[in-house]
């Protein structure tokens, strides 16, 4: 799963501020999945991105949240006004065909304080 | 409603012994993978199994995938220390466009 380059590692950000989480895929795979996880608990999904298309956005909050993977460059997930309760780990994975072997990076850990 | 329910919730065993994990859902997936995921990691991808009943062999771990392609197993023989670590099973829908993980296996190798 190394080929799966998240950054940053760690993020801290007080409330209110923007969090921007970066994901850039293995080589060769075009479709890039969200998904976080809290302490204890399993991955939650929240939304699956082709390129330059979100595909499914089920899982993402309607509000604050959004994603994006652009034609050139990494995907990224945005937090907007981000709140003590969006600190959890947040893992991009990337597959080369829809719905087959997905690769996870290492995870962003956000902390809100 | 979790998707995938996985048991047991936390295993602890002792080196040598053998153990299996189970993967259970109603829906049926397409394909359903394995992954192991250690403490401030992301998770690595163990197995991927696509067809009713398939078994598939990883040193001594074996998955097998249910018929129905509901339900799956982990079963590890001889456990050793170094398979500690958080345990998911992950499956795709037939009709979907995301990757469901169950609840977790935590499972720790006593020495």
């Amino acid at each position: 799963n190394a080929g799966v380059m998240q950054n940053p590692r760690h993020l801290v950000r007080r409330r209110g501020q923007e969090a921007r989480l970066r994901c850039s895929p293995m080589k060769g795979h075009s479709h890039v999945y969200w998904y976080r996880q809290l302490p204890e608990e399993g991955l939650k999904f929240m939304v699956y991105l082709q390129k330059e298309n979100i595909i499914d956005e089920s899982g993402m909050p309607k509000e604050r949240f959004s994603a994006e993977f652009p034609k050139e460059g990494p995907s990224i997930l945005r937090i907007q006004q981000v709140v003590r309760g969006d600190s959890a780990a947040y893992f991009c994975a990337s597959s080369r065909q829809a719905n087959t072997e997905a690769f996870f990076g290492q995870g962003t850990r956000l902390t809100v304080v | 409603t979790q998707l995938l329910e996985q048991s047991p919730q936390f295993l602890s065993i002792q080196e040598g012994e053998n153990l299996t994990v189970y993967c259970n859902s109603s829906s049926v997936f397409s394909s359903l993978q394995w992954y192991r995921q250690e403490p401030g990691e992301g998770p690595v991808l163990l197995v991927t199994v696509v067809t009713g009943g398939e078994v598939k062999k990883l040193k001594r771990l074996t998955f097998q995938f249910g018929d129905a392609r509901k339900d799956s197993s982990l079963h590890i023989t001889a456990a050793q220390p170094g398979d500690t670590g958080l345990y998911l099973c992950a499956g795709v829908l037939n009709t979907g466009n995301q990757f469901y993980f169950g609840t977790g296996t935590s499972l720790t190798v006593i020495p």
